[in-house]
């Protein structure tokens, strides 16, 4: 079946820890995106690529990093800098042209220790 | 940046009742598509409205686009438990790729 992996589901970060959430995909889209979410809130976009080696910062990208090496993948790094780090976050695809849906993964729950 | 509102933030109806969730704008959105989100999982897409008055359905939900594209509907005719989650309107920036921005979420709980 084809879709989006997302791992791992729970994550627990040290103080002044960098870690790194994993995003696969074997649908063959060309664009994901990165999403954070806080308890009852949106989406609220941090990086997203639309392209292998491409990427572009969203609204909230302060404190995190992406890498896009691979069409199917696209981890992201929470920093030390991101002072408020616990929130779900959400890894999505899309095939990249407009007005396409998105797919979503079953999302990673970060917290801190 | 381009806002999108939605409203109410979160519904309480008694099953059998009907729900809507209104999205709105202050500019001209692209497109709307919709999402569900049930408790402790993710967004799954339900629908997308590109068309000035464009009204889908999808069984007991009805989805429409209003006539200046600045506002957009999902209603759900005698809600039944199953229904339950958030529903998320998102609009597409039709001049950045797939780009989407996302209103706040309707959190529609169903008693039984």
């Amino acid at each position: 079946d084809g879709g989006i992996t997302q791992s791992p589901k729970y994550l627990f970060r040290k103080e002044g820890q960098n870690v790194t959430l994993s995003c696969e995909q074997n649908l063959n889209h060309d664009a994901m995106y990165w999403y954070r979410q806080d308890p009852g809130q949106g989406l609220r976009l941090i990086y997203y690529s639309q392209i292998v080696n491409d990427f572009q910062k969203g609204d909230i990208a302060e404190g995190y990093s992406v890498s896009r090496e691979k069409k199917e993948s696209f981890p992201l790094t929470v920093t030390s800098a991101q002072k408020n780090p616990t929130a779900f976050y959400l890894c999505a695809s899309s095939n990249g042209y407009s007005n396409q849906p998105q797919h979503f993964g079953d999302g990673t729950r970060l917290s801190i220790l | 940046g381009q806002q999108v509102m939605q409203i109410p933030q979160y519904q309480h109806v008694q099953e059998g009742e009907d729900f809507t969730t209104y999205c709105n704008s202050s500019t001209t959105l692209s497109n709307i598509q919709w999402y569900k989100q049930r408790p402790g999982g993710h967004p799954v897409f339900l629908i997308q409205l590109v068309k000035s008055g464009e009204v889908k359905k999808q069984k007991r939900l009805t989805f429409q686009f209003g006539e200046a594209k600045k506002n957009s509907s999902l209603h759900i005719t005698a809600t039944q438990t199953t229904d339950v989650g958030t529903y998320f309107c998102a609009d597409g920036d039709g001049d950045a790729g797939n780009m989407l921005t996302f209103g706040g979420g309707t959190r529609l709980m169903v008693k039984p």
